[in-house]
C-alpha cells in the first residue's frame, strides 16, 4: 500500500495569510485528491490533482482559494489562501492505487 | 445528486456488545464501497467491496456489500474499546475516480 507523507503536521495561522501543504508519495500514482475535514464533519472532496494538468475542482472550491500543484507522479501541494477562521480544518491528501484510496496523516490548520 | 448516508450517527455500546453499522448510497457510476476507521486524523483502510454478497472478514470485523438494494453493512463483533473511533462509509466511482463519504458513524465502547 502507498504510503504517504504530509506536513505540516499542524500549523496556527493568522487571518489573511497563505499556506502551502506538501503531500509526497512513495509510489508513482495517477489520481491524488485533496479532503478537508472540519471540526465535527465527514470528509468533504476539495479537488482532484491531476499530474500534467489542472486540477478539478469540486462544487464550492476555486482554484483561486485552494491553488494545487501536482508536477509530477509522486507529490502534489495545496495551499490555502487568504486565510480565514472558517478555513480552521484537517485538511488531507490522499493518493489511490488498486482502487484503494490511501491517506496522508492530514494537516490540521487553526486560522486566528 | 451522489449521497452516502450512514446510520446511526453515533451509538454507545458496552465491551463485548455486537454492533452492526449500516451504509446506503444513490451514486451514479458506483465502482466500489469503502470502509474507514478514524481515530485521531487520517482515516485507516478496512474494507473495499466490490461485488454483492461476498462477505470481507477482518478479525472481529466483516462487512458485505448488495448492490441491488444499494447498502453495505459493517459488523464488529465483540467489541472492545479500542474499537471507539469514527467509522466512515465512502463510495468510489468510475468517472474521475471519486471517492465521495459519508457523515461517518461515531462509536463508543465503554468497559
Amino acid at each position: 500500500s502507498a504510503v504517504i507523507s504530509q506536513k505540516p503536521s499542524r500549523d496556527i495561522c493568522q487571518r489573511g495569510t497563505s499556506l502551502t501543504i506538501q503531500c509526497q508519495v512513495d509510489s508513482q500514482v495517477t489520481m491524488m485528491f485533496w479532503y478537508r475535514q472540519q471540526p465535527g464533519q465527514s470528509l468533504t472532496l476539495i479537488a482532484t490533482a491531476n499530474q500534467g494538468s489542472e486540477a478539478t475542482y469540486e462544487s464550492g472550491f476555486v482554484i483561486d482559494k485552494f491553488p494545487i500543484s501536482r508536477p509530477n507522479l509522486t507529490f502534489s501541494t495545496l495551499t490555502v489562501s487568504n486565510m480565514s477562521p472558517e478555513d480552521s480544518s484537517i485538511y488531507l491528501c490522499s493518493a489511490e492505487e488498486t482502487g484503494e484510496l490511501f491517506f496522508g496523516e492530514g494537516s490540521r490548520l487553526t486560522v486566528l | 445528486e451522489d449521497k452516502v448516508v450512514q446510520s446511526p450517527l453515533s451509538l454507545v455500546v458496552h465491551e463485548g456488545d455486537t454492533v452492526t453499522l449500516n451504509c446506503s448510497y444513490e451514486v451514479t457510476n458506483f465502482r466500489s464501497l469503502l470502509w474507514y476507521k478514524q481515530e485521531k486524523k487520517a482515516p485507516t483502510f478496512l474494507f473495499m467491496l466490490t461485488s454483492s454478497g461476498i462477505e470481507k472478514k477482518s478479525g472481529r470485523l466483516s462487512s458485505i456489500l448488495d448492490k441491488k438494494e444499494l447498502f453495505s453493512i459493517l459488523n464488529i463483533t465483540a467489541t472492545q474499546t479500542g474499537d471507539s473511533a469514527i467509522y466512515l462509509c465512502a463510495v468510489g466511482k468510475t468517472s474521475y475516480d471519486k471517492v465521495i463519504f459519508g457523515p461517518g458513524t461515531s462509536l463508543s465502547v465503554i468497559p
